[in-house]
């Protein structure tokens, strides 16, 4: 089991719908990351929080909207999705301001746009 | 240009035989980290091993080593006495400056442990 928990695991949405993924860890890691990836692709960064405020965007749509309510949650929040936004959702932590130690990540959330 | 490239695209292994998984990675900055992940068809990223620019000696952890070639630019993974389970997607990915705390990724190597 991973200690980076995400849910859900699965989600099919429709183009109009809202939704939220969640992110949880409790290693208190101050940095939280989501990373999209497609299939058989390597992940790509989102966003990056530090000490809850947001640190990077790597110029990601509107229609995905980051939270960090506290420093052990992670929200993405979805709205007006594409089909091309059908993809593995994975979060993930680490310490923050440490280079040497790795991302810890969860299993992630499989997104399908209908 | 690409930050991190692994050419093999896939391998096949027998079981209990060692593997090399290659990665090379590209950065004007001193001061960096490597790392290898590894997804099952699963999904979730477990991560193996690191590598800082400044260690003197290659990095260890269990049946995984690093054969880190600082002056080629090349961090490859060595799997010692393949198990089945091995038999994964294997990511290399590495993070530029100290402190920073953006992955890069490569584009990955399917590894298949043949019984």
């Amino acid at each position: 089991d991973t200690e980076v928990t995400q849910t859900p695991k699965h989600l099919v949405m429709g183009m109009t719908n809202k939704k939220s993924l969640k992110c949880e860890q409790h290693m208190g890691h101050r940095a939280m990351y989501w990373y999209k990836q497609k299939a058989k692709k390597p992940p790509e960064l989102m966003f990056v929080y530090s000490y809850e405020k947001l640190s990077i965007n790597e110029s990601v749509p509107s229609r995905f909207s980051p939270e960090c309510p506290n420093s052990s949650l992670l929200n993405l929040h979805l709205h007006a999705l594409q089909p091309e936004d059908s993809a593995l959702y994975l979060c993930a932590s680490s310490q923050a301001g440490a280079g040497n130690q790795p991302q810890h990540f969860g299993d992630g959330t499989r997104l399908s746009i209908l | 240009a690409q930050k991190i490239t692994q050419t093999q695209p896939g391998m096949f292994v027998q079981e209990k035989e060692a593997v090399t998984l290659d990665c090379t990675y590209d950065t004007s900055d001193p001061s960096y980290g490597l790392f290898w992940y590894k997804q099952p068809s699963s999904g979730e990223m477990i991560f193996l091993i690191y590598q800082g620019s400044y260690d003197q000696q290659n990095a260890t952890e269990g049946r995984y080593s690093l054969n880190f070639q600082k002056a080629r630019k090349s961090t490859n993974l060595v799997i010692s006495a393949s198990q089945l389970g091995d038999s994964a997607m294997y990511f290399c990915a590495m993070r530029e400056g100290r402190g920073a705390q953006k992955l890069v990724f490569g584009q990955g190597t399917r590894l298949t442990i043949n019984p």
